[in-house]
């Protein structure tokens, strides 16, 4: 079967940084994505990887490791507007998108 | 900004009864989806709709859903019989790009209460 595999919860602190990894196991790979959910929300787009390597966007970073099957979302100068849930989607051979069932990232001051 | 556009954004109904929740996608967009999410729960994907037709669908998406284009801006999901387990927020979203590799455009969701 397809799986996704998130973190449920992290927790840091603002002004940190933080890795959220996540691991898929999907019938062929066309790309990964990185969404935004605040809690009552709607996701909104953060980044799409579908080569290796890391792509820098401002405080936010995505790696990808297709061979690994592995993805992380990496947060730097964390604020407290950060604190929402960071779903992973891979799109499958098929051209579905998988989605995974995200991680609630809880800041502090 | 173009945005997606969801009415209601909250309904509650009665189980059994019909449920039409009404999305504009952004104009200049040619594909349309509409997604689940019960509380707490992941993001399924229910159905996707191009070219005035259903493209692909979930199992989720059985003979109790539908969906049209009635006019050249609104984008309607129907839900004919409610369940209980139809209680969930209802996305609406929009994308330049087909086969899932483009950015998703959502609204802001409906939030149905089946009670």
């Amino acid at each position: 079967g397809q799986n996704i595999d998130q973190p449920t919860e992290m927790t840091a602190t603002e002004g940190a940084i933080v890795q959220i990894n996540c691991t898929y196991q999907t019938s062929g790979f066309n790309g990964l994505f990185w969404y935004q959910q605040h809690a009552g929300e709607a996701p909104t787009f953060l980044s799409y990887n579908v080569l290796d390597g890391l792509e820098e966007k401002g405080r936010f970073s995505s790696f990808l490791s297709r061979s690994k099957g592995y993805s992380y979302l990496l947060l730097k100068e964390l604020q407290m507007k950060d604190s929402a849930s960071y779903l992973c989607a891979v799109v499958d051979s098929n051209y579905q998108l998988i989605w995974g069932a995200g991680t609630k990232l809880i800041i502090k001051p | 900004e173009p945005e997606v556009t969801q009415t209601p954004s909250h309904q509650v109904t009665q189980m059994g009864q019909e449920v039409i929740l009404r999305c504009v996608p952004i104009s200049n967009h040619l594909y349309f989806y509409w997604y689940r999410q019960i509380l707490g729960q992941k993001v399924e994907f229910l159905v996707s709709f191009y070219n005035n037709e259903i493209s692909e669908k979930s199992e989720i998406f059985d003979d109790q859903f539908s969906v049209e284009r009635p006019d050249g801006s609104n984008f309607t999901l129907k839900i004919r019989s409610t369940k209980l387990e139809d209680s969930a927020m209802y996305f609406c979203a929009s994308s330049m790009a087909g086969d899932n590799t483009g950015e998703l455009f959502f609204g802001e969701g409906s939030r149905l209460t089946v009670l």
